[in-house]
């Protein structure tokens, strides 16, 4: 299916366990994000990425961490899960002048 | 950096009802998005304005970059408007630095049959 989709859309996890979150685009779209939507907060940035092998840190990065090895996939990992990373995280890709498109949403959450 | 400030937080309406959203912001910006989240939680792109009036359909929005606000215009609200709406801008810089989106905390919609 063409566009961005994300997986898996529903996670219960454990504390400390680690957990990866798959986005994936078909339009070959440069620049790719990962935001958390928490309530009280709306959308934050965590992480993105300009093109493969090319990643930076958003406006709350501590606990995840990313990689771009492929320019249509960018997966966010969380290293040893925590409750506060109970949220929903929302993929998002674009390309220069074009608007972003956002995935699903991934409802992930930490017992 | 960029503070975005929407309002009001919630609107109730009757079917059929005209409303305006408006977006505020703190400082220049290259883009402005306006979004719809449904209630099963998906975000619709609804308008990509950094400035200027576009349409489509029941919806309008405006844009006055210089004045740092936007409009969003809903006529003949039905109940499938109802959801949550977003704004969010965009100050693109050159080189990595590209594309990143602050949101503001959006407006509550629930439209009433």
């Amino acid at each position: 299916d063409a566009g961005i989709t994300q997986s898996p859309r529903y996670k219960i996890t454990e504390t400390g366990r680690q957990v990866t979150l798959m986005c994936h685009q078909t339009w070959s779209h440069s620049y790719m994000f990962w935001y958390r939507q928490d309530l009280g907060h709306g959308l934050r940035l965590i992480y993105y990425s300009a093109a493969a092998d090319i990643t930076d840190k958003g406006e709350v990065p501590d606990g995840y961490v990313v990689s771009r090895s492929k320019t249509e996939n960018f997966p966010l990992t969380l290293e040893s899960a925590t409750r506060s990373q109970t949220s929903v995280y929302f993929c998002a890709s674009l390309t220069m002048n074009t608007e972003a498109f956002f995935g699903q949403g991934t409802r992930l959450t930490v017992v | 950096g960029i503070q975005v400030e929407q309002s009001p937080p919630d609107l109730i309406l009757q079917e059929g009802a005209n409303s305006t959203l408006r977006c505020n912001f703190s400082d220049s910006v290259n883009n402005l998005q306006w979004f719809h989240q449904n209630p099963w939680g998906q975000l619709i792109n609804l308008f990509y304005i950094p400035s200027g009036t576009k349409q489509n359909g029941r919806l309008s929005a405006t844009t006055v970059a210089t004045e740092r606000y936007s409009l969003l215009y809903i006529s003949s609200s039905q109940t499938t408007d109802s959801g949550v709406y977003f704004c969010a801008v965009r100050r693109d810089a050159g080189g990595t630095s590209y594309g990143k989106l602050t949101f503001g905390q959006g407006t509550i919609l629930t439209v009433h049959p």
